[in-house]
């Protein structure tokens, strides 16, 4: 079984600057996929940044970049020159031979002026 | 290329009444995922289905659940006789077949959902 266990409930960071959202993950697999995605109030699931395990450059999408470090099964989300438009709750998630995703229970990330 | 769509958006049912959900994926997408979300809570995985075929469905409650992706038409999540513990936010997400694109890639497009409501 794969768990995904992400501790900060919420968080808040003013426009312009930039923001860490911490996610740590469990799995017996070594062939795995890692995901952050964006639910806005609109509910739709958006795919911000994907990392495959086995890659140990990490992945990176213009504001947004991942810190993957596979030993201690960790995969936070960094945003940089956080916008209005970044609020949202954010999940981390991960796939493996299964094909079915595991969803961490979110972080809900607050853009203040 | 339309996305993923799933309608309705909003449902409404009494107890003990039946909700059927719809999905259609993706252009060339044969692999359909659904997901049921309650409030406050991330996405839990239910069912997996190809066309046709059920491919693993562990995360589907015993009573009540079905899903169906037949050769032709959406997938359909089928809730017979609900309970207000039904009521959550209830998304789908297609794939490529294996080996194809995103598929390839782990990555699954979601639907807006549908939020089923129990009275």
């Amino acid at each position: 079984a794969q768990t995904v266990t992400q501790s900060q409930p919420e968080m808040s960071v003013q426009e312009a600057e930039t923001v860490t959202l911490s996610c740590t993950y469990d799995t017996s697999e070594s062939d795995y996929y890692l995901f952050w995605y964006k639910q806005p109030p609109s509910r739709q699931m958006i795919l911000v940044i994907r990392q495959e395990a086995y890659k140990q450059q990490n992945a990176t999408e213009n504001r947004f970049s991942v810190n993957f470090q596979k030993a201690a099964k960790s995969f936070s989300l960094k945003i940089s020159d956080s916008q209005l438009g970044d609020a949202a709750m954010y999940f981390c998630a991960i796939t493996g031979t299964a094909s079915k995703l595991t969803f961490g229970t979110g972080t809900r990330l607050q853009v203040t002026l | 290329n339309a996305g993923v769509m799933q309608n309705p958006r909003h449902l409404v049912r009494r107890r003990g009444q039946e909700a059927r959900l719809r999905c259609s994926p993706m252009k060339g997408h044969s692999h359909v995922y659904w997901y049921r979300q309650l409030p406050e809570e991330g996405l839990k995985f239910m069912v997996y289905l190809q066309k046709e075929n059920i491919i693993d469905e562990s995360g589907m409650p015993k009573e009540r659940f079905s899903a169906e992706f037949p050769k032709e038409g959406p997938s359909i999540l089928r809730i017979q006789q609900v309970v207000r513990g039904d009521s959550a936010a209830y998304f789908c997400a297609s794939s490529p077949p294996i080996g194809q694109g995103a598929s390839s890639k782990n990555i699954q497009y979601f639907g807006a959902g549908t939020r089923l409501s129990v009275l």
